[in-house]
């Protein structure tokens, strides 16, 4: 039972190009979150999937884009880096909402965007 | 939206002292306040958490604190120790949340010294 993994651990971009993050959990969780580490800014949401096939917007949005084709995976798309986006992106999965339901994270992916 | 307030920001103690890092929240509807822990460089992971019809928790060295009135919630670590020391994060999280999200504050950072 690996829990919620992410790929890659690290990347380094140039400005403009373009990647996808994956998060992949084997716990049969329904909720998926992605969630961007500033240092001094705590952990805010990008996007998140309440179940295979739907996505949200959450708090920081603007140059992502999600996909939840498989229930197991969450992807998270750049399609024009930034500077802005350098990050650690972490990626966390709930068996469903609300306070029932702990979320647990991956291991997280350093993104630097030159 | 939900709003998280944490203090201090920094907190150094001496081994065997207690440590206290404090939250506030802003939406009354919110109802799950986890803390999760983070060492250098890996994941951050759930120490405890409280739901809003309980008002303290113990677990060992570490115990969470509720006040619903004052909408606060405080951590406790008693008898510190040298792996103590990480940053530590509060969060909120209510039927108000997208996707009942966890919102974080932005860390304590503690160190134990030996």
């Amino acid at each position: 039972n690996a829990g919620v993994t992410q790929t890659p651990k690290f990347r380094v971009l140039k400005t403009g190009q373009s990647m996808t993050l994956l998060c992949a959990q084997d716990m049969n969780h329904e909720y998926m979150y992605w969630y961007r580490q500033d240092p001094g800014m705590g952990l805010r949401l990008i996007h998140y999937s309440v179940g295979e096939g739907t996505t949200a917007k959450g708090e920081v949005p603007d140059g992502y884009n999600v996909s939840r084709l498989k229930k197991q995976n969450f992807l998270l798309g750049l399609e024009s880096a930034a500077p802005s986006q350098t990050s650690v992106y972490f990626c966390a999965s709930s068996y469903g909402g609300g306070a029932l339901h702990t979320q647990y994270f991956g291991p997280g992916t350093r993104l630097t965007v030159l | 939206g939900e709003n998280v307030e944490q203090h201090p920001s920094t907190l150094s103690v001496q081994e065997g002292d207690s440590a206290v890092i404090k939250c506030t929240y802003s939406d009354s509807a919110s109802n799950y306040f986890p803390w999760y822990k983070q060492e250098l460089g890996k994941r951050p992971q759930l120490i405890i958490d409280i739901r809003s019809n309980v008002g303290e928790k113990k677990d060992q060295r570490i115990a969470v604190t509720l006040n619903k009135t004052a909408k606060h919630f405080s951590l406790h670590i008693t008898e510190t120790q040298p792996e103590d020391s990480a940053v530590y994060f509060c969060a909120a999280s209510g039927p108000r949340q997208a996707g009942t999200a966890l919102i974080f504050g932005k860390g304590t950072t503690l160190s134990v010294s030996s």
